[in-house]
């Protein structure tokens, strides 16, 4: 069945510095999702990807979808103690999603 | 709107004790989802509703039960819990399946003891 794969499991940067997640999947993805988890709290819709190539940005946050649609990126500019928690990447299997283990991203001031 | 809404927040059980946890959303979705989440192993589906009264195994669907009487509600039952069930559950919702975005609950944490 499909895989979803994240890498790094954990990140720790300073306050300023940039900060990149890298999600891979065994299988072609229709489309992919990303979520986000604060400590103590509950993933949180971020944004959705579906055509290959496609670039979103949402302030410092970007989001890239590859070429083949097996892979994709988070990439967060100049990283705020607020980017704090676990980023999850999904890709649809059936008709659930299929998560990834998550980046843990620890940000000190 | 409350959106997705978990009880309880927090239950601890002694091993072979059974329980219910119960998710409730008022957005009038049609997917329903549970999850269990482990240090280091992400999410991991547990059972999942395409509609009222379906029911689905997701990855990890031993040793529990769902059901969806009511479209709105979404049981998870533990029959005879283990410590291995020691868990966070979230549950989630979407309009559609699959390509729809999910709206989680803010999680029960099990302790099995």
């Amino acid at each position: 069945g499909q895989q979803v794969m994240q890498i790094p499991q954990y990140q720790h940067v300073q306050e300023g510095e940039d900060f990149t997640t890298y999600c891979n999947s065994s299988t072609t993805l229709s489309n992919i999702q990303w979520y986000k988890q604060r400590p103590g709290g509950h993933p949180v819709f971020l944004i959705q990807l579906v055509k290959s190539g496609e670039v979103k940005k949402q302030k410092r946050l970007t989001f890239q979808f590859g070429e083949a649609k097996k892979n994709s990126s988070l990439h967060i500019t100049a990283t705020q103690t607020t980017d704090v928690g676990t980023y999850f990447c999904a890709g649809v299997s059936g008709y659930a999603l299929n998560f990834g283990k998550g980046t843990s991203l620890l940000v000190t001031p | 709107n409350a959106g997705v809404t978990q009880t309880p927040k927090f239950r601890v059980l002694k091993t072979g004790q059974s329980m219910t946890l119960l998710c409730a959303q008022d957005m009038n979705h049609e997917y329903m989802y549970w999850y269990r989440q482990d240090p280091g192993m992400g999410l991991r589906l547990i059972h999942y509703s395409v509609g009222e009264g379906t029911t689905a195994k997701g990855e990890v669907p031993d040793g529990y039960n769902v059901s969806r009487l009511k479209k709105q509600n979404f049981l998870l039952g533990l029959e005879s819990a283990a410590p291995s069930q020691t868990s966070v559950y979230f549950c989630a919702s979407s309009f559609g399946g699959g390509k729809e975005t999910q709206y989680f609950g803010p999680g029960t944490r099990l302790l099995v003891l």
